[in-house]
């Protein structure tokens, strides 16, 4: 069974610019989850979609960022314009629904702004 | 709001000692509690789970957590540390209500020979 796999694994773009990062998770999972790390802090929670929809995106730090789940398949988050805050890996995962499941990570799109 | 808690940024322990790293929670309800390892340019990968029952967990590579209701905790164990334990360790819960998952802050484990 495939893992939950991320695109691209490092990103490094001038600020101003735009980027787009994929996630595509395990086959049947219904919920996908973002988050970021920056250097040394915590993994934080960007949002959660349920299939398609988003079911909490307070984590989201401002409109720069937008992220989409067509299709309840594949995940993109778009950072656009990325300012240099925006460094830091990205992390998406995917679980089951409910029952306690554990949620499987890909490995992250590291991405620097300069 | 949810939150969690990881004490200790860093925690060292000589090989073959046991060790402990800390975690406590705060959520509304009984929530589902988790931790995760993550290697050096690794993904985050998992390690165990508390979802009912007896409160002692056992995981992967020799490791158990111990969920503690009253203290709102689900510090994580091991009898006897390797060096090959040293990684970054985060400390997750998961609401029963909504299916979110928040993560604790980290914390490196240092295993010296």
């Amino acid at each position: 069974e495939a893992g939950v796999t991320q695109f691209p694994s490092h990103s490094v773009i001038e600020k101003g610019q735009t980027v787009t990062l994929r996630c595509d998770p395990i086959s049947g999972h219904d919920n996908l989850y973002w988050y970021r790390r920056v250097m040394g802090k915590e993994i934080k929670f960007l949002l959660h979609f349920v299939k398609e929809s988003k079911q909490d995106e307070s984590g989201m730090p401002n409109n720069r960022f937008l992220a989409e789940r067509t299709g309840g398949t594949y995940s993109t988050l778009k950072v656009q314009p990325a300012e240099l805050e925006d460094s830091g890996v990205y992390f998406c995962a995917s679980s089951n629904t409910g029952g306690g499941t554990e949620a499987f990570f890909g490995q992250g799109t590291r991405l620097t702004v300069v | 709001a949810q939150s969690v808690a990881q004490p200790e940024d860093q925690v060292n322990v000589a090989e073959g000692n046991p060790l402990t790293v800390k975690c406590t929670y705060s959520v509304s309800g009984n929530p589902y509690l988790f931790w995760y390892v993550q290697y050096p340019n690794r993904g985050l990968q998992f390690l165990l789970k508390y979802i009912t029952g007896d409160n002692l967990v056992k995981g992967s590579y020799g490791f158990e957590a111990e969920f503690n209701k009253s203290q709102t905790s689900f510090h994580l164990k091991k009898p006897s540390a390797l060096v090959s334990d040293s990684a970054l360790y985060f400390c997750a819960v998961r609401d029963r209500r909504d299916d979110k998952i928040i993560f604790g802050k980290g914390t490196r484990l240092h295993i010296l020979p």
